[in-house]
């Protein structure tokens, strides 16, 4: 079974950092490539960061660009992302989902970007 | 980037109905068209990718269509467990785009 766990979300200050992981099983992970995705409390789907399978090729949200680094290690079926100087407007929850279309999203981790 | 439209943002209706959402692209994306269903405090759900191909285990009352710029989501007897918020999101682009959501609620 595809499965994709988040964890490190949590509350931090504005100007402070986060780092998410996503722990992926059931599938070749080196095979896929990985986004990130949010949703701010009551809005709707934010694309943030898209990583190649091989991290050959990233792509970042204008939003979060210069903020954010998405990076994987395939040896542990891991994706990550680092998250710096956050704003109050990074507050969502956050998913993980494998390839373009989607096929397998986690059940998401929460971060709340609040003093 | 990509835009994605959406309509109608929400609308009601009844079990047994038949409802068609509707998704407009910026430009042209052949059909690198997914569709997902998310229930409150849930990950979205894949329903359709490739604008009209099933996504394994999802009912046969939904169903796709559309290439280009202009597409439809249809569920043709709408149930209870169907009430839900539904996206529109195109892949043509790496830099993924979403639809704002079409919220379907009980009349």
């Amino acid at each position: 079974e595809v499965q994709l766990v988040e964890s490190g979300g949590g509350l931090v200050q504005p100007g402070g950092s986060l780092r998410l992981s996503c722990a992926a099983s059931g599938f070749t992970f080196s095979s896929y490539s990985m986004n990130w995705v949010r949703q701010a409390p009551g809005k709707g789907l934010e694309w943030v960061s898209y990583i190649s399978s091989s991290s050959s090729t990233i792509y970042y949200a204008d939003s979060v660009k210069g903020r954010f680094t998405i990076s994987r290690d395939n040896a542990k079926n891991s994706l990550y992302l680092q998250m710096n100087s956050l704003r109050a407007e990074d507050t969502a929850v956050y998913y993980c989902a494998r390839g373009g279309s989607g096929s397998s999203w986690g059940q998401g981790t929460l971060v709340t970007v609040s003093s | 980037a990509i835009r994605m439209t959406q309509s109608p943002s929400s609308f009601s209706a009844s079990t047994g109905d038949r409802v068609t959402i509707t998704c407009r692209a910026s430009q042209g994306i052949s059909s690198y068209l997914a569709w997902y269903q998310q229930k409150p405090g849930k990950a979205p759900k894949l329903l359709i990718y490739a604008a009209s191909t099933l996504q394994s285990g999802v009912p046969s009352r939904f169903s796709g269509s559309g290439s280009g710029t202009d597409f439809t989501l249809t569920i043709s007897c709408l149930q209870s467990e169907d009430f839900a918020t539904y996206y529109c999101q195109q892949y043509y682009s790496y830099r993924l785009t979403f639809g704002g959501g079409t919220k379907v609620e009980i009349k």
